[in-house]
């Protein structure tokens, strides 16, 4: 089983400052994935970034990193210099990884809802 | 291509009807799946398919709940004889992957049905 925990139900932040998101996981998988996503008020969820538990350096992706401390079991994301677009909720999710390709569904946190202000 | 489409966007029901979502995913993704997501929280795997098969269900999926993905393009979520607790936005994803695909298998999610049951 696997679990994802977002303790930040919201945030405010100023335009232009740098925001860390929180997440932290628990699970049994030996090998694992671990993902970012972003939900704008549209509804459709925006892949933002990717960590595999194997991966010996920290993902980024443009303003987006993502700060990976296997042995504290979290997966924070990192937004630099935040825009207004920026304003969404973000789930941070996850998935084993086993041979063969399993394909078990995504498990997903609450989210945050980040509010960036002007 | 257009992403992935869902249709409707929008149902308003009675307790009791039956409803029918559609998804058109990726036209070379072989993977499909359905999430339930329910206000204030992370979406819920329900169920997958890779091609025409389907491979997993969750405990979440009730025996009032059917999925078909024939020839494996499109995909129907029915649910038949609907309760206010179905009340949610349903949203599909799909990917592609095969043996030789990394373990990060990004989804790439539609936009979501919302579903209201009176």
């Amino acid at each position: 089983a696997q679990k994802i925990t977002q303790t930040q139900p919201g945030m405010f932040v100023q335009e232009k400052e740098a925001v860390t998101l929180d997440c932290t996981y628990d699970t049994s998988d030996p090998s694992y994935g671990l993902f970012w996503y972003k939900q704008p008020s549209s509804g459709e969820m925006i892949f933002l970034i990717y960590q595999g538990s194997y991966d010996q350096q920290n993902a980024t992706e443009g303003r987006y990193s993502l700060n990976f401390q296997k042995a504290r079991k979290s997966a924070n994301l990192v937004i630099s210099a935040s825009q207004l677009g920026d304003s969404a909720m973000y789930f941070c999710a996850m998935r084993g990884l086993y041979s063969g390709g399993g394909a078990d569904g995504l498990t997903f946190g609450k989210g945050t809802h980040l509010i960036i202000q002007p | 291509d257009t992403g992935v489409s869902q249709d409707p966007r929008h149902k308003i029901t009675k307790r009791g009807q039956n409803v029918t979502f559609r998804c058109d995913p990726i036209s070379e993704h072989n993977r499909l799946y359905w999430y339930r997501q329910t206000l204030g929280q992370g979406p819920e795997f329900l169920t997958y398919f890779q091609n025409e098969a389907q491979l997993e269900k969750s405990r979440l999926l009730s025996d009032r709940f059917s999925a078909e993905r024939p020839k494996g393009s499109f995909s129907t979520l029915e649910i038949q004889r609907t309760e206010q607790g179905d009340s949610a936005m349903y949203l599909c994803a799909s990917s592609y992957q095969d043996s030789q695909s990394s373990g990060a298998n990004v989804l790439t999610f539609g936009a979501g049905s919302r579903l209201t049951v009176l």
